[in-house]
């Protein structure tokens, strides 16, 4: 019952800029959209979250649709070490809202 | 900032045997924790919602009888696999929301479950 929908697979060159999509049709008011990233055999790592502002960190920049229907997530310039996938979901602000996972992006960064 | 820690990272089990997984917050109190099940090449399967001082809520077609769960402090929350069979390997992940100005949620590193 994932209420996001991520391709199943993307390459990219290394040095280059990683845009991954998300779309999140049914996302509710209050439901912040996070990303998650899952190297192979590794608990998933957080990356960054956002509510309807675009956000940037140190790892990524995550850009909402005004509508809040879709996202995207940027490495702005990805490395080998990136190859990983990558987790799109939903949560709420609560402590006890749980997250779940649909099934990701394989990114294979290359050289 | 937060970090949950994940014990064993792997285990080896023969059918039949119970095996237990903790998982503790390090630098917060988590009230509630989360135990999420992958096969190779598959997301992640949430199967429980661990909450401390009270019974954990499982998720539809989850055997709570098979994957017991305590949350006796608010730093611990362990999943006991019992009677194990081959059909429970698996990667076993937990996560945990708390903290002052956590951000999101913190997932432990997970445990590689062989059932022989």
């Amino acid at each position: 019952d994932a209420k996001t929908t991520q391709p199943p697979s993307m390459d990219c060159a290394e040095g280059r800029a990683a845009n991954l999509p998300c779309n999140h049709s049914t996302i509710s008011g209050n439901e912040y959209v996070y990303w998650y990233r899952q190297i192979h055999s590794q608990g998933p790592q957080y990356i960054i979250h956002g509510l309807k502002n675009n956000e940037t960190n140190e790892m990524a920049s995550l850009i909402i649709t005004e509508d809040r229907k879709s996202s995207t997530l940027i490495l702005p310039h990805a490395t080998l070490r990136d190859t990983a996938v990558y987790y799109c979901t939903l949560g709420l602000t609560g402590g006890g809202n749980k997250l779940t996972f649909g099934t990701g992006t394989q990114l294979k960064v290359e050289l | 900032g937060a970090v949950v820690s994940q014990h064993p990272s792997r285990v080896i089990c023969k059918s039949g045997t119970s095996v237990k997984i903790e998982c503790r917050s390090l630098d917060f109190q988590a009230t509630t924790m989360f135990w999420y099940r992958q096969f190779p090449k598959k997301s992640l399967m949430l199967m429980a919602t661990s909450n401390e001082g009270s019974k954990a809520t499982y998720e539809q077609g989850v055997e709570k009888d098979k994957f017991l769960i305590n949350h006796a402090s608010l730093t611990l929350s362990t999943l006991t696999v019992t009677s194990a069979h081959p059909e429970d390997s698996s990667f076993y992940i937990c996560s945990a929301r708390g903290g002052t100005g956590t951000y999101g949620y913190t997932f432990g590193s997970g445990t590689r479950l062989t059932v022989v």
